[in-house]
């Protein structure tokens, strides 16, 4: 697709429940990443990706949240028994070049979640 | 760490009149900063970045930003502000930690332009 597309976009799950959260890079990218973003917050790193290999997670907060991208394209973060404090928008994004060079990385329009 | 500071929550300008919306960093090596704006319930577009050469640079929608060394500061800067351009501004530095590219963002500043 033209952009970063994510789903849901919006998600209210109960606290206990599991959530999984889609992304699709743009085409060709081989870098993704998550960042999560609390209300009035900046974006925070999660989790990043070289193609299918996870590279880095070191922004997870707990061993909870999970992240894969099997094939080197979609990518998906799961949060098992979810909390009230995992509610946050959850970001994806990507780029076409890993390592450095200053290579834009494009963002999608986030899955909003609350867990009541 | 890699770090930048947004200094101001919020900014308010008149539209027709210049804003500026502060940002500092601080990092070891060069820096790569970026600028992105947050529509409401929107993600992050990207606006405009400076990786070397010029100090001003120009981006999206009107918007430039002054790289200064000096003053390790990448103030993002417009000419004439619209009622549109309200919205979430968030200033980025380049974190090459791990081997690989991450941005860091600020706190970001809320500009609000009035009629």
């Amino acid at each position: 697709g033209a952009g970063v597309s994510q789903s849901p976009r919006y998600k209210v799950t109960k606290r206990g429940q599991d959530v999984a959260l889609r992304c699709d890079p743009i085409s060709g990218h081989v870098s993704l990443y998550w960042y999560r973003q609390a209300l009035g917050q900046g974006p925070e790193f999660l989790t990043y990706f070289n193609y299918e290999a996870q590279q880095d997670k070191s922004g997870l907060p707990n061993d909870r949240f999970s992240a894969e991208r099997p094939e080197g394209s979609i990518s998906t973060l799961t949060i098992q028994r979810t909390q009230q404090e995992d509610s946050a928008v959850y970001l994806c994004a990507s780029s076409s070049q890993t390592g450095g060079g200053g290579n834009t990385i494009y963002f999608g329009e986030g899955s909003w979640l609350t867990v009541v | 760490a890699q770090s930048v500071a947004q200094p101001e929550d919020q900014v308010n300008v008149a539209e027709g009149n210049p804003l500026t919306v502060k940002c500092t960093y601080s990092v070891s090596g060069n820096p790569y900063l970026f600028w992105y704006v947050q529509y409401p319930n929107r993600g992050l577009q990207f606006l405009l970045k400076y990786i070397t050469g010029d100090n001003l640079v120009k981006g999206s929608y009107g918007f430039e930003a002054e790289f200064n060394k000096s003053q390790t500061s990448f103030h993002l800067k417009k000419p004439s502000a619209l009622v549109s351009d309200s919205a979430l501004y968030f200033c980025a530095v380049r974190d090459r930690r791990g081997g690989f590219q991450k941005l860091v963002f600020g706190t970001g500043t809320r500009l609000l332009v009035s009629p």
